[in-house]
């Protein structure tokens, strides 16, 4: 089955310690998202990636960073977490070909200690 | 400022007791409205796109119906396998397709 996969599902790391999500996608979608979902809270976009051309969020910290190497792959990498980096992290990918709903992988949750 | 906002934040239902989920919004301009839902500790799992007032969808016990300034989910005869979070997100247009996420609606139903 067509699908978005993400690894790992459960990431913990210290505060400061460089991490990376990753996400890959079956769907041959030309658009690829990140959002950060906080508990309770609606998921938030940080960026995204319209093939090759990276889309920053004006508000999305500095120290969240991407990388879209092809059109499967798409990485996550915080430079230098805190405490307020906790959360959900969902990546996303839609077609451009006139169909806009967005298809989730089942997430990352990130603890940091 | 282009905004979702859904109601109630939280709702309890009786299995087999129908009722409706709330979406409100106001943005400068509707390319579709989206459903979804959410379980605990999952990404979001697409249900619905609405793409102009007066327009419906329906799948199983979900019934998506959309207005100029508002969509509702309704769920009929629901079951406890329904309980989750139900997403309403809005895409405008101009632009990329950015979704704007209201924060969700906890539904939970008991046997």
């Amino acid at each position: 089955d067509a699908m978005v996969i993400q690894n790992p599902r459960y990431q913990v790391t210290q505060f400061g310690k460089p991490v990376t999500l990753s996400c890959s996608q079956t769907l041959n979608h030309n658009v690829m998202y990140w959002y950060q979902q906080k508990s309770s809270q609606a998921p938030k976009l940080l960026f995204h990636y319209y093939d090759k051309d990276f889309n920053n969020e004006a508000d999305t910290p500095d120290n969240f960073q991407s990388r879209r190497p092809n059109t499967s792959f798409c990485f996550l990498d915080i430079r230098s977490p805190g405490l307020g980096d906790a959360a959900m992290y969902l990546c996303a990918t839609s077609s451009w070909a006139g169909a806009y709903e967005q298809y989730f992988g089942p997430g990352t949750r990130l603890t940091v200690t | 400022e282009d905004q979702v906002t859904q109601s109630p934040e939280a709702l309890r239902l009786q299995e087999g007791e129908s009722s409706s989920l709330n979406c409100s919004y106001t943005v400068s301009g509707l390319r579709g409205l989206f459903w979804y839902r959410q379980d605990p500790g999952k990404g979001p799992e697409f249900l619905f796109t609405l793409y102009s007032a007066g327009e419906e969808k329906e799948k199983e016990r979900l019934k998506a119906t959309l207005t100029k300034k508002e969509s509702f989910l309704h769920i009929t005869a629901p079951k406890p396998e329904d309980s989750a979070t139900y997403l309403c997100a809005v895409a405008l247009t101009g632009g990329y397709n950015k979704l704007i996420f209201g924060a969700g609606t906890r539904l939970a139903v008991h046997p």
